[in-house]
């Protein structure tokens, strides 16, 4: 089975510019989660959905991150307009009935 | 205060010793307790989970609960140079599902 699918694997950008990283989470998985990850502040939970629903979006740092899950197979990110100190990694993860996280393989976004 | 704390090393140990990887959490009504290894460049990936005070062992692998002392840990026996990663301690609080992931440990096992 195909675990969690991110795109695209790398980003490379200039300021102001906006970015869309994508997630498609595990068959069957009803939660989903987005973490940003830098080596200052290490792993955050940006914002997690459940059934589609967010629930929790308070460590979306500001207006400029929005978070969607239009269906149970997809999920975006956007950052607009994007800043230097967005440079991240950023992971999607899903689980089934907020158990065990898997993650996907990241997007390393760079903010020139 | 850090919901989740871990000393971040580096922990450096020879191949074939065991090496202990230990993690704190604040929240003392915290339900479940997951371990996850990092290797450099790579994403997360689960390696043990507990849910009851005491020990659990899958393979090389044991994860120690002590809920009365909020603590958790990891001992790695027999340590193999494919064991250096680092180790993310994560807590799910019991309130909503979202986890609190500790900052790391890097780990080294030297040949």
């Amino acid at each position: 089975d195909a675990g969690v699918i991110q795109s695209p694997r790398h980003e490379v950008t200039e300021m102001g510019q906006e970015v869309t990283l994508r997630c498609k989470p595990i068959s069957g998985h009803d939660y989903l989660f987005w973490y940003r990850q830098t080596m200052m502040r290490g792993l955050e939970l940006l914002i997690y959905f459940n059934n589609n629903v967010p629930i929790d979006d308070s460590g979306m740092p500001e207006d400029r991150f929005s978070a969607k899950m239009p269906n149970a197979s997809f999920s975006t990110l956007k950052i607009q307009p994007s800043e230097p100190r967005d440079s991240a990694v950023y992971f999607c993860a899903s689980s089934f009935g907020g158990n065990e996280q898997f993650f996907g393989p990241g997007t390393r976004l760079t903010v020139l | 205060q850090k919901e989740v704390e871990q000393n971040s090393g580096p922990l450096s140990v020879p191949e074939g010793a065991i090496a202990s990887l230990n993690c704190t959490y604040s929240d003392r009504g915290s339900q479940s307790f997951f371990w996850y290894r990092q290797y450099s460049g790579k994403s997360p990936e689960l390696i043990m989970f507990i849910y009851s005070n005491g020990d659990k062992e899958d393979g090389r692998f044991t994860a120690q609960l002590n809920k009365a002392s909020q603590y958790v840990s990891l001992l790695i026996r027999d340590s193999q140079p494919s064991d250096s990663a680092t180790y993310l301690c994560a807590v799910n609080p019991g309130t909503g599902n979202q986890f609190y992931f500790g900052t790391g440990t890097s780990l080294t096992v030297i040949p």
